[in-house]
């Protein structure tokens, strides 16, 4: 099994629509946990970090349910700007220095 | 502004040559990090150092090599033997507290032929 998993897509919406993916992990001992988005053949940049309670940003949510090992983002209002590759990255143990990435969810907001 | 600087952007090696890719930040970060990503794929962890004159290898470490003489630098030398070194090169660096987020540079794209 993979560290961390996601869905590949694409996830191919209109613009206004809701979107919402996840990420499985397999360690249970993981402590931090982020999204990071990627545009094509640039660096990802960090959309946010997931905090046990969940959190929100703007049209951005995140969830956290460690009972099942998993992550969750969801995107309301959809912009064709939030057309990208969704990187789940999880720290593999107690351990915050060594972080494993997921291989993206893309997704496309279409107009 | 503080950030992640790596030079250059774009980088042709011929099969058989070392070749060394430059990390530098001025956000004052103990961790760097060295990761690779091919098409279609997830960032894979080559090396990563937590502190001066220290570096781990990471998942892919075979054919590479790293030193850590300054908090600020990170180099990565792609050898020889590195069978496929063709890819996307990014490194990063975080604070190393828990819940620490990684910042990127903006990658190194090495083409060997």
């Amino acid at each position: 099994r993979k560290e961390v998993e996601q869905d590949p897509g694409p996830f191919n919406v209109p613009e206004g629509a809701t979107v919402a993916f996840n990420c499985t992990y397999s360690n249970s001992a993981s402590q931090s946990f982020f999204w990071y988005r990627q545009d094509c053949r640039k660096e990802p940049k960090l959309l946010m970090s997931v905090y046990s309670s969940g959190n929100e940003d703007g049209r951005f949510t995140a969830q956290l349910n460690r009972a099942s090992q998993y992550i969750s983002l969801l995107i309301r209002d959809s912009k064709l700007s939030d057309s990208a590759t969704y990187l789940c990255v999880v720290s593999l143990s107690s351990n915050d220095y060594k972080l494993s990435f997921g291989a993206g969810t893309t997704v496309t907001v279409r107009a | 502004d503080g950030g992640i600087t790596q030079s250059p952007k774009y980088l042709f090696r011929k099969e058989g040559q070392n070749v060394t890719l430059s990390c530098e930040q001025n956000l004052n970060h103990d961790a760097m990090y060295w990761y690779r990503q091919d098409p279609g794929q997830g960032l894979r962890l080559i090396y990563y150092s937590q502190i001066v004159n220290d570096f781990q290898k990471g998942d892919i470490a075979e054919g590479y090599s790293v030193s850590r003489e300054k908090k600020e630098s990170f180099p990565l030398t792609v050898t020889s033997a590195q069978k496929n070194p063709t890819a996307f090169y990014l490194c990063a660096s975080s604070s190393g507290r828990e819940n620490s987020p990684l910042h990127f540079g903006n990658g190194t794209r090495l083409t060997v032929t």
